[in-house]
């Protein structure tokens, strides 16, 4: 198993430009979702995912949208950058809900908003 | 609104010592609690998950512990060594909710 993958590891973008940040996974994970890691805020949840077809916001939604069309694939999608969204994005999944499963972390997207 | 605490937010310590980092947390109902270590620039490695019916947890020289009603999670490692050098983050599943909430960590750093 590859595990949790995240694509890109590094990006630079420049204000106003949209990107999408990849995320998948091979382990047939219902739940899926996205963080960011900010120094000094430790990490917040954006928006997460409990099955395909199903999405919902996290702490800090504004300023990313998120689909789910398939049990893999989790893409983030940052509509118009903003240096505020500088930071370091990660991608997790388990198998349910949290009562009783780990979480299981990609790499991280390193992305810098100029 | 559930609010994770890690105290201290750094600690050096000579090799081979035995340290205790300490997580707390001001809603007690939670589904579990998760250890997990970061290595700089590196994502991040579930260290041990502790359901909210079980008090401790044990992998190796590492040994957490739950006290849901005082809201105290405590990681205990053994014989320090310098690759246990990293950033220890500490979070609680939400009861009633599928959120994941995280304290800010605590950097350890292991001298040889």
């Amino acid at each position: 198993n590859a595990g949790v993958t995240q694509t890109p590891k590094f990006q630079v973008l420049k204000t106003g430009q949209s990107m999408t940040l990849q995320c998948a996974q091979d382990m047939n994970h219902e739940y899926m979702s996205w963080y960011r890691q900010d120094p000094g805020m430790g990490l917040r949840l954006i928006h997460y995912s409990v099955g395909a077809g199903i999405t919902d916001q996290g702490e800090v939604p504004n300023g990313y949208n998120v689909s789910r069309s398939t049990t893999e694939d989790f893409p983030l999608r940052l509509l118009s950058a903003a240096p505020s969204q500088t930071s370091v994005y990660f991608c997790a999944s388990s198998t349910g809900g949290g009562i009783t499963y780990e979480q299981y972390f990609g790499p991280g997207t390193r992305l810098t908003v100029t | 609104k559930q609010e994770v605490t890690q105290i201290p937010a750094a600690l050096s310590v000579p090799e081979g010592e035995n340290l205790v980092l300490n997580c707390s947390f001001t809603d007690s109902a939670i589904y579990n609690l998760q250890w997990f270590r970061q290595d700089p620039g590196k994502g991040l490695t579930s260290l041990l998950l502790i359901q909210s019916s079980q008090r401790e947890q044990t992998s190796g020289r590492l040994n957490a512990s739950l006290d849901k009603s005082s809201g105290r999670s405590t990681l205990y490692i053994a014989a320090s060594q310098p690759g246990d050098s990293a950033t220890y983050l500490c979070a609680v599943w939400e009861g009633g909710s599928e959120k994941l909430v995280f304290g800010k960590g605590t950097k350890l750093t292991v001298n040889p």
